[in-house]
C-alpha cells in the first residue's frame, strides 16, 4: 500500500528560529494536508494543497505541493512556544475503488520549542 | 471553518459493556466520515469508512462486529465498541469529509476510552 516517511521524527528548536519538515512518497497523490495536533486533541487542519507546484501560506506557516506529487514540504517561521505539538502530513487520492477519499498519514513530526 | 464534534470526549467503562461514541459534522454536511484510532506518540489508524445510508467500509484487521459504525444522516456517525475489553483503551478520532469532494478531511476532538 501507499507510505509516506514524514522527517524528522522530532525537533527541538529555540524561540524564534525557522523550522522545516517534508513527506515523501513513491506514490502519487492528488491532495496534500498539513495537520498539528495538540496533547489530547484532534487534529486541526492547517494547509489544503490540491495542485502540483502549489505553494500555500497560513501566517507564519507555508506549504508546497511538490511538482511530482510524491511530495510536500512544510514551513514554520518564526516559531513560538504555541507551535508545540506534533504535525502530521497526509496525502489523498482521487483514485477509484476502496482508496477513494482515503488519507495516508506521515509518522509524524514532534515539535518542541524552547523559549 | 468546518467543525466536527464529537461525544462524549472521555468515556470510563467496565469490560463487556459496550459504548457508543458520535461524531458530528455540525456546519456541513458529510457523505463520508472515518473512524480512527490513535496510540500514545503514534500516527492515525485508519479503522473504517462510513458512508451516509450504506454499509461501512472496514479496514483490514478492523472487526465489524466488534465496532459497529452507523451512519444514519448526512450529520451523523457513531461507532459503537461492544462488549469493550482493556485492550480496545485507546484513543478514537473521527472525521468527517465535505459533500463538495476534494480529499480534505477535518476531525473531531476525539474520544479518550479507557476499560477498566
Amino acid at each position: 500500500g501507499q507510505q509516506l516517511n514524514q522527517s524528522p521524527q522530532s525537533m527541538f528548536i529555540q524561540e524564534g528560529e525557522d523550522v522545516s519538515m517534508n513527506c515523501t512518497s513513491s506514490s502519487i497523490f492528488n491532495t496534500w494536508l498539513w495537520y498539528k495536533q495538540d496533547p489530547g486533541e484532534g487534529p486541526v487542519l492547517l494547509i489544503a494543497l490540491y495542485k502540483a507546484g502549489e505553494l500555500t501560506s497560513n501566517g507564519r506557516l507555508t506549504a508546497q505541493f511538490g511538482i511530482t506529487r510524491k511530495d510536500s514540504f512544510l514551513n514554520i517561521s518564526a516559531s513560538i512556544p504555541s507551535d508545540v505539538g506534533i504535525y502530521f502530513c497526509a496525502g489523498g487520492t482521487n483514485a477509484g475503488g476502496t482508496s477513494y477519499g482515503k488519507l495516508t498519514f506521515g509518522q509524524g513530526t514532534i515539535l518542541t520549542v524552547h523559549p | 471553518g468546518a467543525v466536527v464534534s464529537q461525544h462524549p470526549s472521555r468515556v470510563i467503562c467496565k469490560s463487556g459493556t459496550s459504548v457508543k461514541i458520535e461524531c458530528r459534522s455540525l456546519d456541513f454536511q458529510a457523505t463520508t466520515m472515518f473512524w480512527y484510532r490513535q496510540f500514545p506518540k503514534k500516527s492515525l489508524m485508519l479503522m473504517a469508512t462510513s458512508n451516509e445510508g450504506s454499509k461501512a467500509t472496514y479496514e483490514q484487521g478492523v472487526e465489524k462486529d466488534k465496532f459497529l459504525i452507523n451512519h444514519a444522516s448526512l450529520t451523523l456517525s457513531t461507532l459503537t465498541v461492544t462488549s469493550a475489553h482493556p485492550e480496545d483503551s485507546s484513543f478514537y478520532i473521527c472525521s468527517a469529509r465535505s459533500s463538495g469532494g476534494a480529499n480534505t478531511q477535518y476531525f473531531g476532538p476525539g474520544t479518550r476510552l479507557t476499560v477498566l
